[in-house]
């Protein structure tokens, strides 16, 4: 059983610039789901997915987007870049309707200078 | 606006003691809680968790505690281990499907002392 991983580990990017992070599920999960960590502060909800469609959405602006493919695997976009979008990155994958089974990735560390 | 609300940013307990790490919450939509452990440079990993119908719900050296009239949650960790020092989330949910997602506390960091 794979675990969760996501990719680039670190990143550092331009305000106003376009990132893409990328997410690689648990191996028979089909959810996903992304939370921004800012310093001192616990994850915050950005969207989940199931089935490629996007089904809950937390307080973030259009700017940011996402994807889920055929084999689960999933993106973070987010266009605009701000410097506040400085953070931690997690993407989480599970069965849908279990949050118990919600298993998270390492993170990517965005840095917008 | 805070939902879920852990007061103490960082706690020492001494190897072998109980640890004890509250979580309050404001939502009375929430329905579910996890409590979930994070080392540095990794994801955070599940620990426990209960649902609003139990009052405690145990798992080895782990267990959780729910009032829902006081609307707090606590985690006890017996026998208190070194492993065990790491930063603690309590987080929370509404629903069962997930679709509104979890909502984090900030954490409490949890220091074991030999």
């Amino acid at each position: 059983e794979t675990g969760v991983t996501q990719s680039p580990t670190h990143l550092i990017k331009t305000r106003g610039q376009q990132v893409t992070l990328r997410c690689s599920s648990q191996s028979g999960h089909n959810t996903v789901s992304w939370y921004q960590q800012a310093l001192g502060q616990g994850p915050q909800f950005i969207f989940q997915y199931y089935r490629e469609e996007e089904n809950g959405r937390g307080n973030f602006p259009p700017r940011f987007s996402g994807l889920q493919f055929p084999n689960y695997s999933s993106e973070l976009n987010v266009n605009a870049l701000e410097l506040d979008d400085s953070a931690l990155y997690l993407c989480a994958s599970s069965f849908l309707g279990f949050q118990e089974t919600q298993y998270f990735g390492p993170g990517t560390r965005l840095l917008v200078l | 606006d805070q939902q879920v609300k852990q007061n103490s940013p960082s706690l020492s307990v001494q190897e072998g003691r109980i640890s004890i790490l509250n979580c309050d919450y404001t939502n009375s939509m929430f329905d579910y809680f996890l409590w979930y452990k994070k080392y540095p440079a990794e994801g955070p990993t599940f620990l426990i968790s209960i649902s609003s119908i139990k009052d405690k719900n145990e798992d080895g050296r782990f267990t959780v505690f729910l009032n829902k009239s006081a609307k707090h949650l606590s985690l006890h960790i017996v026998p208190s281990q070194p492993g065990d020092s790491a930063v603690y989330f309590c987080a929370a949910s509404p629903s069962g499907g997930g679709a509104d997602g979890l909502t984090f506390g900030k954490g409490t960091h949890l220091i074991i002392q030999p």
